[in-house]
């Protein structure tokens, strides 16, 4: 596995304003993941970060909202833009590490907790 | 029809008990299946893969059936330290892709 890093780890936000959200790996991995999980809820994939090329939105989340970036093998920043209570979550990011016969494992981020007011 | 399914619970079990759990997915073309454990306020973490033979570790056995699309967790010999979400986990599209989750299920272990 690897040591994950996520900062910062909680924050609390007015409505408009932004959040920069940074996730740092201990060694390089091949991929990295973003995903929110809203109170009560489970786990939904946000995006995969791509290294050196746009993110990978998945169906419901925009490039606008949520950009991505990546811009080496071990850390990547989540900005929630103009943000509203609805968006108030915890987001994780996660890596997959690539190993011989490896299983596609992802390791998690502690995550950040957001609360917009 | 939702992509990863699991009895949410609670689970109220003695300890000591054995439990198990069962989870369905829906893409029959899925490649990787996982089990995590989720803690309170904590970030998931891996608790086991599911290989297609099946796998054990210790007090928690994993299967996986493919033909019917399920995926199960045995936990035996229950411990206090049990307690926990778990959460049914599935690679659906490949090693580039992400994880779809379940909603997971919430054990409690009762002394």
């Amino acid at each position: 596995s690897a040591v994950i890093s996520q900062k910062p780890s909680r924050d609390i936000c007015q409505r408009g304003t932004s959040l920069t959200i940074q996730c740092q790996v201990d060694s390089q991995v091949t991929m990295m993941f973003w995903y929110r999980q809203q109170p009560g809820q489970s786990l939904t994939l946000i995006a995969t970060a791509n290294q050196g090329s746009e993110a990978t939105y998945e169906s419901g989340f925009v490039i606008d909202k949520f950009p991505i970036s990546r811009p080496n093998l071990t850390f990547s920043t989540l900005t929630v833009s103009n943000m509203s209570p609805e968006d108030s979550s915890i987001y994780l990011c996660s890596v997959r590490v690539a190993e011989p016969n490896d299983y596609n494992e992802q390791f998690f981020g502690p995550g950040t907790r957001l609360t917009v007011l | 029809r939702k992509e990863v399914e699991q009895d949410p619970g609670p689970f109220n079990v003695p300890e000591g008990a054995t439990v198990a759990f069962n989870c369905t997915y829906s893409n029959s073309a899925s490649q990787s299946f996982f089990w995590y454990r989720q803690d309170c306020r904590k970030e998931p973490k891996l608790l086991m893969s599911v290989y297609s033979s099946g796998n054990e570790d210790g007090r928690f056995t994993a299967q996986l059936n493919r033909a019917s699309q399920y995926i199960s967790l045995l936990i035996r010999d229950s411990k206090l330290s049990d307690s926990a979400t778990y959460l049914c986990v599935v690679n659906m599209y490949g090693g580039a892709d992400g994880l779809t989750f379940g909603k997971g299920t919430h054990l409690i272990i009762q002394p």
